[in-house]
């Protein structure tokens, strides 16, 4: 079944405490990227790659790090998380570059930071 | 820049039917259109690509005005099913920037 899978769906964690959510699809797209939507703020990408080891920051990347190395992969890294990144967290794939075709969202991972 | 959407909020009876707005200030190449369901993963519409093309998806289709940088989502004689958020994504002209969602209109159908 082709998807975008993500783990873990649910965290609770303390500021300053390191962590990754992962991100995988098996659609063989070349394009990825993280979303992360807060209430009356929509979805608003964080970052994006559009193939292996190339990346770029999307609208809002402060305090967010992301690596592609392989192209079923695409890891949020948050090295010291804050309060302000408690949210729901969506990864998303696409056959390209993500503005002519359709992405596919993974089912989310609702981050909490205390 | 996010796309604006209007409404914010919109109630509406089984079988009525209902027009989301979605505008940007730049010159697009798509819009694109998603519909998430509480708790679920937004999920794929419809794209609609420069040239002010309209597009269907049963009873729900959209227009894109590129000259005014605006798009519509129609839903016609709605479902109870229709009910959900609705996000644009708004890709500029000219630029590599990627995909920026609006933040959202919510759709409630009443029996």
């Amino acid at each position: 079944e082709a998807q975008v899978t993500q783990n873990p769906r649910y965290l609770i964690t303390v500021t300053g405490k390191k962590l990754t959510v992962t991100c995988s699809q098996n659609m063989n797209h070349e394009y990825m990227s993280w979303y992360r939507q807060d209430p009356g703020l929509g979805l608003r990408q964080i970052y994006y790659s559009m193939n292996v080891e190339v990346t770029d920051k999307g609208d809002v990347p402060e305090g967010y790090k992301v690596s592609r190395k392989e192209k079923r992969n695409f890891p949020l890294i948050l090295e010291s998380p804050s309060p302000n990144q408690t949210s729901l967290y969506f990864c998303a794939s696409s056959n390209r570059q993500g503005r002519t075709d359709t992405q596919y969202f993974g089912p989310g991972t609702r981050l909490t930071v205390l | 820049q996010q796309p604006v959407q209007s409404p914010q909020a919109v109630i509406l009876r089984e079988g009525e039917d209902a027009v989301i707005n979605c505008s940007s200030s730049k010159a697009l190449y798509s819009v694109h259109w998603y519909r998430q369901k509480h708790g679920e993963a937004p999920v794929f519409l419809m794209i609609l690509l420069k040239g002010g093309e309209q597009k269907g998806h049963e009873k729900i289709s959209a227009s894109f005005n590129e000259k005014k940088q605006q798009s519509s989502l129609y839903l016609t004689a709605s479902q109870l099913s229709y009910s959900g958020t609705y996000f644009c994504g708004t890709v500029p002209s000219g630029s590599a920037r990627q995909l920026t969602f609006g933040s959202g209109t919510q759709l409630t159908v009443l029996p």
